[in-house]
C-alpha cells in the first residue's frame, strides 16, 4: 500500500514567522510531488510542484525534495493569517499513470 | 480563461433517487478524476479517466458511476442515492506532468 504521511497538527505559527511542513511517502519510484493548500469547506489549491531533489523558491513558499530519504517539505517565509488552512502533501504512485496520492494533511493556524 | 466546473454546488436530496454531478473542464485536458471528502477528512478517489471512452474505478469502492463521451465532460451518476453518499464530491482534471486542477466541488446532502 503506497502512503503519504503528514503530520496532522494543528501547528500553530506566530505571524511573520517560517512555518515548516513535512511529508514523508512510501513509493520510491514517485518523480512528481505536490503541495495543495485547501481553505475549509473549499477544494484543494495546487500551490508548488517540485520534480527534482533541492529547493524551488515561488513567492514567500520553497518546497524542498529529498528522495534518498523519501521526504518532501514546505517551507512558507512571513507567515499570514490567509496561511491558516489545511496543507496537502500529494506525490504521483510510480506504477499507475497519472494517479496522485494525497496525504491527510496539517492544519496550519497561523497566530497574531 | 481555462477552467474546471462543477454543478450543482449544493445538492439536498431524498432518498432512492437518481442523481448526476456535472463536471466540465475547458483546458482540453485528456485525464479527469472525481474525489470524495467528508470534512476534514482524506481525499478519496472514486473514479478516472486517461480520456473518451475510457474511466477506471479508483481505491475508495463507490456506487457511483462515471461516463466520458467527450473530453471536456465527467458526470458522475448516483442511481438511488443514500444518506451513506453524503460528502463532498470533487472534480479534477490532470494537466502535464501529474498536476490535478480541483474544481469547486459539489456538497451532496441525501436525507
Amino acid at each position: 500500500q503506497k502512503e503519504v504521511e503528514q503530520n496532522s497538527g494543528p501547528l500553530s505559527v506566530p505571524e511573520g514567522a517560517i512555518a515548516s511542513l513535512n511529508c514523508t511517502y512510501s513509493d520510491r519510484g514517485s518523480q512528481s510531488f505536490f503541495w495543495y493548500r485547501q481553505y475549509s469547506g473549499k477544494s484543494p489549491e495546487l500551490i508548488m510542484s517540485i520534480y527534482s531533489n533541492g529547493d524551488k523558491e515561488d513567492g514567500r513558499f520553497t518546497a524542498q525534495l529529498n528522495k534518498a530519504s523519501q521526504y518532501v517539505s514546505l517551507l512558507i517565509r512571513d507567515s499570514q493569517p490567509s496561511d491558516s488552512a489545511t496543507y496537502l502533501c500529494a506525490v504521483n504512485e510510480y506504477s499507475s499513470a497519472s494517479k496522485i496520492i494525497f496525504g491527510s494533511g496539517t492544519r496550519l493556524s497561523i497566530r497574531p | 480563461e481555462a477552467d474546471i466546473y462543477q454543478t450543482p454546488r449544493y445538492l439536498v436530496i431524498g432518498t432512492g433517487k437518481k442523481i448526476t454531478l456535472e463536471c466540465s473542464q475547458t483546458m482540453g485536458h485528456d485525464k479527469m478524476y472525481w474525489y470524495q471528502q467528508d470534512p476534514g477528512m482524506e481525499l478519496h478517489l472514486i473514479h478516472y479517466s486517461y480520456g473518451v471512452n475510457s474511466t477506471e474505478k479508483g481505491d475508495l469502492s463507490s456506487e457511483s458511476t462515471v461516463s466520458r463521451i467527450r473530453t471536456e465532460h465527467f458526470p458522475l451518476t448516483l442511481e438511488s442515492a443514500r444518506p451513506s453518499h453524503t460528502s463532498q464530491y470533487l472534480c479534477a482534471s490532470g494537466g502535464l506532468a501529474d498536476t490535478q486542477y480541483f474544481g469547486p466541488g459539489t456538497r451532496l446532502t441525501v436525507l
